[in-house]
């Protein structure tokens, strides 16, 4: 089975444009979670979604908005790009219990300049 | 508001040594804590999953172990290696579903 899978990989943007990062669940997983992480720290948590509602919002700016489709992959909206929204951002998805393991995309790496 | 603490920040081992990297945690009230590894500019491989019942988790030459009281948790690499060099993190879960809080990971370099 494929694991998580994270499109693009690499992306560079200019300041003020849109982005979409999208993601691809393990099959059967039904949780999608998105992270920012910038150079140096830990993962932040943004957003998490189960059977395509919102279930959880980290402390991200409403420039940020996602969705998850019936199939149960996922997009991560970013408007008006900022300098320091350059990151990794990772997604995470599991079969969306409570004490099910996350796994991991590799991630998109985003750079505005 | 969850923190999560990751010490030592960085280590350096000779190959062949056992080590230890600790995790800790200022709300006990976890579902369960997570253990990854990250190579550089890489994304997250999940090591070992701990549910908040469990007193600790192997694989293989990694033992995690998790005294929820104490808001602790340890990840024990036996006999390293090279190819263990990454960065390690810790993950708790609050609050339900995913919402995952991480520390800021220890840099773990092993010497050949």
């Amino acid at each position: 089975d494929a694991g998580v899978t994270q499109s693009p990989t690499h992306l560079i943007k200019t300041r003020g444009q849109h982005v979409t990062l999208r993601c691809s669940p393990i099959s059967g997983h039904k949780s999608v979670s998105w992270y920012q992480q910038v150079l140096g720290q830990g993962p932040q948590f943004i957003f998490q979604y189960y059977e395509k509602e919102e279930r959880g919002r980290g402390n991200f700016p409403d420039r940020f908005s996602a969705r998850q489709f019936p199939n149960y992959s996922s997009e991560l909206n970013v408007n008006a790009l900022l300098l320091g929204d350059s990151a990794l951002y990772l997604c995470a998805s599991s079969a969306g219990t409570l004490n099910t393991e996350a796994f991991f995309g590799q991630g998109t790496r985003l750079t505005v300049v | 508001k969850q923190e999560v603490t990751q010490i030592p920040a960085a280590l350096s081992v000779p190959e062949g040594e056992n080590l230890v990297l600790n995790c800790s945690f200022t709300d006990s009230a976890i579902y369960n804590l997570q253990w990854f590894r990250q190579d550089p500019g890489k994304g997250l491989t999940s090591l070992l999953l701990i549910q908040s019942s469990q007193r600790e988790q192997t694989s293989g030459r990694l033992n995690a172990s998790l005294d929820k009281s104490s808001g602790r948790s340890t990840l024990y690499i036996a006999a390293s290696q090279p190819g263990d060099s990454a960065t390690y993190l810790c993950a708790v879960r609050t609050g339900g579903y995913q919402k995952v809080t991480f520390g800021t990971g220890t840099k773990l370099q092993v010497i050949p």
